[in-house]
This record gives C-alpha cells, structure tokens and sequence, in this order.
C-alpha cells in the first residue's frame, strides 16, 4: 500500500525557517518524480515544487522560487522541503504528493502538515 | 497557464446529471486532471489524461476534452460525491490548479 506521511509543520515567525519531510512506502520512491502542493485555509489548491526521480531537476511555483528548496534521499525513502524566509501568506497545509507532469497525474497524497506563519 | 473552471459552486439532486467545465489559457493537449477535496482530507485523483478513469473511481465519473475545454462529468450524483473539485494542467511548469468547483446535495 502506497504511503506518504507529511510531517515538520509548526508554527514559525515571519522570516523564519521550516523542513518539512514526507516518508514513502509501499512503491519503488527512486522511480517516480515527487511534488508538494499547499493550500492556504479556506483557499483551493496551490501547486509549489516538484524534483526529478534523481533530484537533478527541479521547478517552483514563482511564489516560493528562491525561498523554498525541495529534495530527496532515495536511499532513506524521504522527500523533503526546506522553507526559509517565510512569510504569512505561507500560511498553508503542506502536502507531499507522488508524481508530476512525467506521469501526468499526481496520484498519491499525504495527510498534509500544516504550517503556520505568524508572530 | 491559468486555468478557469465554472461554475464556482452548484446544488443539484441526487441522481442527476452534473458537469464541470475547464477552461485553459492556452492548450495543453490532453495534460489535465481532475481531483476530489472533502473538508479536512487530501485531494483523491478522480481523472487524468482528460479522460482515464483512475483506478477504484466510480464509473458515474468520466472526463473528456482536449486543447483548452474540458469537462468532468458526473453522470448520477450521489450523497457521496459532495465535495470541491479541482482540475490539474500537467503539460507545463508551473503546475496550476483551477480555482474549485464546490457540489452540495439540493
């Protein structure tokens, strides 16, 4: 069974720093490109990075570019997102997400963590 | 590639027949999906290609389009099937989500 637990959510001041992680299970991690997606309360959804099966390619939403920086370590199973200077529009649940425009489809979701930018 | 989708929100009966439309700012061929959100939970991938069914959905759901116009179908609504709904364009980076399309029960 396909697993994907999202965890590292908090409550951070503005202009702070956040990592999230999100452990796999249940499929081959190193085969299939892997995204995160948020979603602001009460707001729909917002697409916000994805990383290459082997983590050389990368995209961001223009909206985090140069603040957030995505990764993976194939051999722990894990996917990652470093949040730095965050700021309250950042204000979201997190969801770590299997697949991307490779696949067509993002087929599997985490629980989501919420992440909370406020003083 | 904004995506538009319409409505914003509908009421409709059990049994009857609903569509969602789509709208992409340019074509993206058939790299759209579509999503269900309950409150609280994860978005579950109902459609993808436009207009394969993913495994496990319920055959009352079908996708089809291609280019800028799409649509998601619901051929017999259920009590079930009260929820937000999202369309995906996958063709370019970034990603972008419509804005949601809320179903409630009359």
């Amino acid at each position: 069974e396909v697993q994907l637990l999202d965890s590292g959510g908090g409550l951070v001041q503005p202009g702070g720093s956040l990592r999230l992680s999100c452990a796999a299970s249940g499929f081959t991690f190193s085969t299939y490109a892997m995204s995160w997606v948020r979603q602001a309360p009460g707001k729909g959804l917002e697409w916000v990075s994805v990383i290459s099966t082997s983590g050389g390619t990368t995209y961001y939403a223009d909206s985090v570019k140069g603040r957030f920086t995505i990764s993976r370590d194939n051999s722990g199973n894990t996917l990652y997102l470093q949040m730095n200077s965050l700021r309250a529009e950042d204000t979201a649940v997190y969801y770590c997400a299997r697949g991307a425009q490779s696949s067509g489809r993002i087929d599997y979701w985490g629980q989501g963590t919420l992440v909370t930018v406020s003083s | 590639i904004q995506l538009t989708q319409s409505p914003s929100s509908l009421s409709a009966s059990v049994g009857d027949r609903v569509t969602i439309t789509c709208r992409a700012s340019q074509g993206i061929s058939i790299s759209l999906a579509w999503y269900k959100q309950k409150p609280g939970k994860a978005p579950k991938l109902l459609i993808y290609g436009a207009s394969t069914l993913q495994s496990g959905v319920p055959s009352r759901f079908s996708g089809s389009g291609s280019g800028t116009d799409f649509t998601l179908t619901i051929s017999s609504l259920q009590p079930e099937d009260c929820a937000t709904y999202y369309c995906q364009q996958l063709n370019t980076y970034p990603l972008t989500f419509g804005q949601g399309t809320k179903v409630e029960i009359k």
